[in-house]
């Protein structure tokens, strides 16, 4: 089974500044894919950015980036330059094998202070 | 691209009343759905998932005959909450993945209230 565990329930952040969200991760499996959503008070599930566990790279989405330590079993958001419409909940989700369910982790409320 | 449309957004129904859940897939195919359920503050739990033509698959401690979920098309999967009591308000969103994507698309959400 995969689990997911975001430790930080909350966490805020001046506007401009950047921001890590922290992710880590548990499975056995050798392939599998890891994703981060934003969540804002409206409900809908933004998909933000995507690494496969095979991928090399750490992945990049504009203002988003996720530092890939595959040893530490860790894949955090990193948010350049916060702006005060990035405030809302952000879940990390794993997935395995591909094409199957996401199992989220307890996700993180961002607010950005002005 | 690659948008599901979830209707209804909030719903307020009385106990022991049924709602009707919809989420179509509109600019491609949907095979397997899954319907996920939200407590406030609190993560998606995946309830059960829907393959287009046969039977949901339902998590473990879900009800399947009190969760009904019809997977008719390739584009349209319903969830139906029967008899729904106040413990089933919640928040239901469905999702789905595009094919040659990575990013799982989600509905805008549902929120049932039952009183």
């Amino acid at each position: 089974a995969q689990k997911i565990t975001q430790t930080q329930p909350g966490m805020f952040v001046q506007e401009k500044e950047a921001v890590t969200l922290d992710c880590t991760y548990d499975t056995s499996d050798p392939s599998y894919g890891l994703f981060w959503y934003k969540q804002p008070s409206s409900g809908e599930m933004i998909f933000l950015i995507y690494q496969g566990s095979y991928d090399q790279q750490n992945a990049t989405e504009g203002r988003y980036s996720l530092n890939f330590q595959k040893a530490r079993k860790s894949a955090n958001l990193v948010i350049s330059a916060s702006q005060l419409g990035d405030s809302a909940m952000y879940f990390c989700a794993i997935q395995r094998p591909s094409g199957s369910r996401l199992t989220f982790g307890e996700g993180t409320q961002l607010t950005v202070n002005p | 691209g690659a948008v599901v449309s979830q209707h209804p957004s909030w719903v307020i129904c009385k106990s022991g009343t049924s709602v009707k859940i919809e989420c179509r897939s509109l600019d491609f195919q949907a095979t397997t759905m899954f319907w996920y359920r939200q407590f406030p503050k609190q993560s998606l739990m995946l309830m059960a998932t829907s393959n287009e033509g046969s039977k949901a698959t339902y998590e473990q401690g879900v009800e399947k005959d009190k969760f009904l979920i019809n997977h008719a098309s390739l584009t349209l999967s319903t969830l139906t909450v029967t008899s729904a009591h106040p413990e089933d308000s919640s928040f239901y969103i469905c999702s789905a993945l595009p094919t040659g994507k990575y990013g799982y698309t989600f509905g805008s959400g549902t929120r049932l209230t039952v009183v």
